[in-house]
């Protein structure tokens, strides 16, 4: 049991490239979300799923994609890289609904530089 | 919007010491859970509060949750090193499940 696995852990963009980060788990959770974490501003919701199919913005949806093909897997694209953009993100999922006392199960985290 | 707010932003205790971390919301939050982070890790799932007034205790751990539902406080007996790290709360207020507003949370240091 893996459980949530995000790549790449460190990436260096120019401003104006695009990627995207992976994520996946194994753990068959419905719910699963993207975070950003920046110094003194604790986790903002960027986009979050609840299941196959569906997606949702969160907080700071803005230049970031998703999409929820498989309840594997949730990939975070985005779009045109800004220096704004440079952060610590972190993918969460959580076996039914968070608030059911299971709480987020996060990944590693991916530390990405805008340049 | 949703703030969640949490006092204070670092604190620095000798081992032995107690610790309290404060949460307090700008609205009536349905329910609320409590996670830590380790230097250079990620978030931690600790514990979740639901009821009004309600304590949970995990060993050296004491959770609470205010009467108004409002604000929460995590207070650590006598620090250990393996203490070190930050202590975030996070709100659910709208009662959707599953958006969780997060703190931006309490750095702990316990020195040696």
């Amino acid at each position: 049991n893996a459980g949530v696995t995000q790549t790449p852990k460190f990436q260096v963009l120019k401003t104006g490239q695009s990627m995207t980060l992976q994520c996946a788990q194994d753990m068959n959770h419905e719910y699963m979300s993207w975070y950003r974490q920046d110094p003194g501003m604790g986790l903002r919701l960027i986009h979050y799923s609840v299941g196959a199919g569906i997606t949702d913005q969160g907080e700071v949806p803005n230049g970031y994609n998703v999409s929820r093909s498989t309840t594997e897997d949730f990939p975070l694209r985005l779009l045109s890289a800004a220096p704004s953009q440079t952060s610590v993100y972190f993918c969460a999922s959580s076996y039914t609904l968070p608030d059911r006392g299971y709480g987020y199960t996060f990944g590693s985290g991916t530390r990405l530089t805008v340049v | 919007g949703q703030q969640v707010m949490q006092i204070p932003q670092y604190q620095h205790v000798q081992e032995g010491e107690d610790f309290t971390t404060y949460c307090n919301s700008s609205t009536t939050l349905s329910n609320i859970q409590w996670y830590k982070q380790r230097p250079g890790g990620h978030p931690v799932f600790l514990i979740q509060l639901v009821k009004s007034g309600e304590v949970k205790k995990q060993k050296r751990l004491t959770f609470q949750f205010g009467e108004a539902k409002k604000n929460s406080s995590l207070h650590i007996t006598a620090t250990q090193t393996t203490d070190v790290g930050t202590y975030f709360c996070a709100g659910d207020p709208r009662n959707y499940g599953q958006n969780f507003v997060f703190g931006p949370g309490t750095r702990l240091s316990v020195l040696p």
